[in-house]
């Protein structure tokens, strides 16, 4: 079956690193994705993997291995504005997204 | 930004009664998706479409219908409102093109069905 988990929450200080672990079992893997959704808003694109490795985006980096079915999302200097929800979707063989339920990250001072 | 919009914001209905909910896109992208997310669970597809008059079912698709006429619009009709249809509802839309797979969000319909 297809199948997306993540920490349903996780806390972190300002300043600090934070890892977000994603794990999927997908029929006809094509990629990983992860979004951020602030409360009450849009899902955002962060980054999308399809090959083993970790990609670097500023202070955020996206690391994927596909022998292992598992991905993160690496956040460093953590800042208070990235409160948020972070999502992992992986897409199937149709280039269908399948969504975790997500992963609330919450920032204290 | 990715030019999408949603219309209405936000609804409040009664149960049994019909509701169109709409998705603009001024980026002429050829595919297009609806979601719903409900607390605990993931986005979940409910309609896609891969072109005008091109659609297909997601996996909570029961009680939801689609048309697409145009590329820039997609709308999402609940044929009869009912209670568990409330929900916070996306639109989504994606290039395609070459390897660009990503998809971009409409800022979302606030549908309560009471």
């Amino acid at each position: 079956g297809q199948n997306i988990d993540q920490p349903t929450e996780m806390t972190a200080t300002e300043g600090a690193i934070v890892q977000i672990n994603c794990t999927y079992q997908t029929s006809g893997f094509n990629g990983l994705f992860w979004y951020q959704q602030h409360a009450g808003e849009a899902p955002t694109f962060l980054s999308y993997n399809v090959l083993d490795g970790l990609e670097e985006k500023g202070r955020f980096s996206s690391f994927l291995s596909r022998s292992k079915g598992y991905s993160y999302l690496l956040l460093k200097e953590l800042q208070m504005k990235d409160s948020a929800s972070y999502l992992c979707a992986s897409m199937d063989s149709n280039y269908q997204l399948i969504w975790g339920a997500g992963t609330k990250l919450i920032i204290k001072p | 930004d990715a030019g999408i919009t949603q219309s209405p914001r936000h609804k409040v209905t009664e149960t049994g009664t019909p509701v169109t909910l709409r998705c603009h896109q001024t980026e002429n992208h050829r595919y297009m998706y609806w979601y719903r997310q409900d607390p605990g669970h993931g986005l979940r597809l409910i309609h896609y479409s891969y072109g005008v008059k091109d659609t297909d079912k997601g996996e909570v698709s029961d009680g939801y219908s689609v048309s697409r006429s145009k590329t820039e619009d997609f709308l999402l009709t609940l044929e009869s409102a009912t209670s568990s249809q409330t929900s916070v509802y996306f639109c989504a839309i994606k290039d395609g093109a070459g390897e660009s797979y990503e998809q971009y969000f409409g800022p979302g319909t606030r549908l309560t069905v009471t």
